[in-house]
């Protein structure tokens, strides 16, 4: 089965860059229409969607945060990072890794368990 | 940016109820929209894709229609467990959820 697991600092300072793993098991980045992605959500508030890699090492990001964020893959470990730059208090929050389904399900049908990254000094 | 409105923020009903849960999109999105389920302290949980499609294990009385820009998820009788709060995702344009909507007991 599909799992996906988030690994990174639970706390970072202002200013500084944060590198989240997402490593996951049960399919492969390189078979043809699955991505990765990854989502925040603040607590209380909603999901918020950050970056996304195909299988063909397409990259997209919300444009919002784009200057600020890099995805990576790294298919032969089965593992996705995503760095995050100039990390501010109201970056806080949990960050999900999400498994994009391929061609037929091409939205995030599993998730990972979340990671709360919390930003202060 | 394409921006999802739902509403209600906040629905209250009892078990056995209807729930009518509304998804309006800033421009059209086409069918390109899901629905998420998240229970306190979970990940979200995909319910339905593509506007009307289930996802895989999710019971019948789940279901979603809708285009363009309006779409409804309706629970046709509500299960204990179906109190949660409930997101729309758009993949037409880049990715965005909606500010979501929640379900609870009357």
């Amino acid at each position: 089965q599909i799992t996906l697991k988030e690994s990174g600092p639970t706390l970072v300072k202002p200013t500084q860059t944060l590198t989240l793993t997402c490593t996951f098991s049960g399919f492969s980045l390189s078979t043809s229409g699955v991505g990765v992605g990854w989502i925040r959500q603040p607590p209380g508030k909603a999901l918020e969607w950050l970056a996304l890699i195909y299988w063909d090492d397409d990259k997209r990001y919300s444009p919002s945060l784009k200057s600020r964020l890099t995805i990576t893959k790294d298919t032969s470990k089965n593992q996705v990072v995503l760095t995050m730059t100039n990390m501010d208090p109201v970056d806080t929050a949990t960050y999900y890794c999400a498994h994009r389904g391929g061609w037929y399900v091409p939205f995030f049908d599993y998730w990972g368990q979340g990671t709360l990254v919390t930003v202060s000094s | 940016e394409i921006v999802l409105t739902q509403s209600p923020a906040t629905l209250s009903l009892s078990p056995g109820e209807r729930a009518t849960l509304s998804c309006r999109a800033s421009q059209s999105v086409s069918s390109y929209l899901a629905w998420y389920q998240q229970k306190p302290g979970q990940a979200p949980r995909l319910l339905i894709y593509d506007a009307s499609n289930r996802a895989t294990g999710i019971p019948a009385r789940f279901s979603g229609s809708g285009s363009g820009t309006d779409f409804t998820l309706t629970i046709s009788s509500l299960e204990p467990e179906d109190f949660a709060v409930y997101y729309c995702q758009q993949r037409s344009n880049w990715f965005t959820f909606g500010p979501g909507t929640k379900v609870d007991i009357k």
